[in-house]
């Protein structure tokens, strides 16, 4: 099972700053990595796959990167909506897993 | 649109089953060579894939799991379940039924979810 480890846990930005996500796989993935973001009480919305593939309707100030077993998500110009928890989820094997979640607090 | 939604026991004793059913309304679960899955979410394990079924039948499932885990399709209803046996404290969780977002008809990642049913387990 590949284990995915996201840092941090909390992060807290300020209206407008940018905020920096980081996702590590036990092995590599290669390009199999997908991000999630879950607001309080909803279901976990996919953002990106494919590394860096925008999902339908995500805005562009999100942004993925890396490679192999190290990838990033950058929020730009975080808004007060972007208040959620993100997870980072591996498919490039099987049991597919999840991240443990970095929570994005606003200042 | 496509629409899911769980349905099923939201409180079960330990030892007995869970069993959850997922309806998709907007689409057809026998076509487009989607595969169909479960995903739960507890604060202690965080979110853990339960398995998928492909629209022709084929199955996987979690080995963290996998002897006590049946998904099944019901095309004629246009739902797909999950049956749970033997719970546990270790199984109370919010279930999710996803699609996946591929055309594969293997999982990889997920594109509509389900809005979430939260199963207890307790006596």
């Amino acid at each position: 099972e590949i284990m995915m480890t996201q840092s941090p846990a909390i992060v807290s930005v300020s209206p407008g700053d940018g905020a920096t996500l980081s996702c590590r796989a036990s092995q590599s993935v290669n390009n199999n990595l997908a991000w999630y973001q879950q607001k309080p009480g909803q279901a976990p919305r996919l953002l990106i796959y494919g590394i860096f593939t925008r999902a339908t309707g995500v805005p562009d100030r999100f942004s993925g990167s890396g490679s192999g077993t190290d990838f990033t998500l950058t929020i730009n110009s975080l808004q007060s909506e972007d208040l959620a928890v993100y997870y980072c989820q591996q498919y490039s094997g099987w049991p597919l897993t999840f991240g443990g979640g970095t929570k994005v607090e606003i200042k | 649109q496509l629409h899911l939604q769980e349905s099923g026991s939201g409180l079960v004793k330990p030892s007995q089953t869970l069993s959850l059913t997922c309806t998709v309304s907007g689409g057809f679960i026998n076509s487009g060579g989607y595969s169909w899955n479960w995903i739960r979410q507890s604060p202690l394990k965080g979110l853990e894939w339960i398995g998928y079924i492909s629209q022709s039948g084929a199955t996987y499932y979690n080995p963290s799991l996998k002897s006590r885990v049946t998904i099944s399709l019901d095309v004629s209803k246009n739902q797909f379940s999950l049956t749970l046996t033997s719970v546990t404290a270790a199984d109370t969780a919010s279930y999710y039924c996803a699609r996946d977002a591929t055309r594969s008809g293997y999982p990889y990642y997920f594109d509509h979810w389900g809005l979430g049913t939260l199963v207890i387990v307790s006596s």
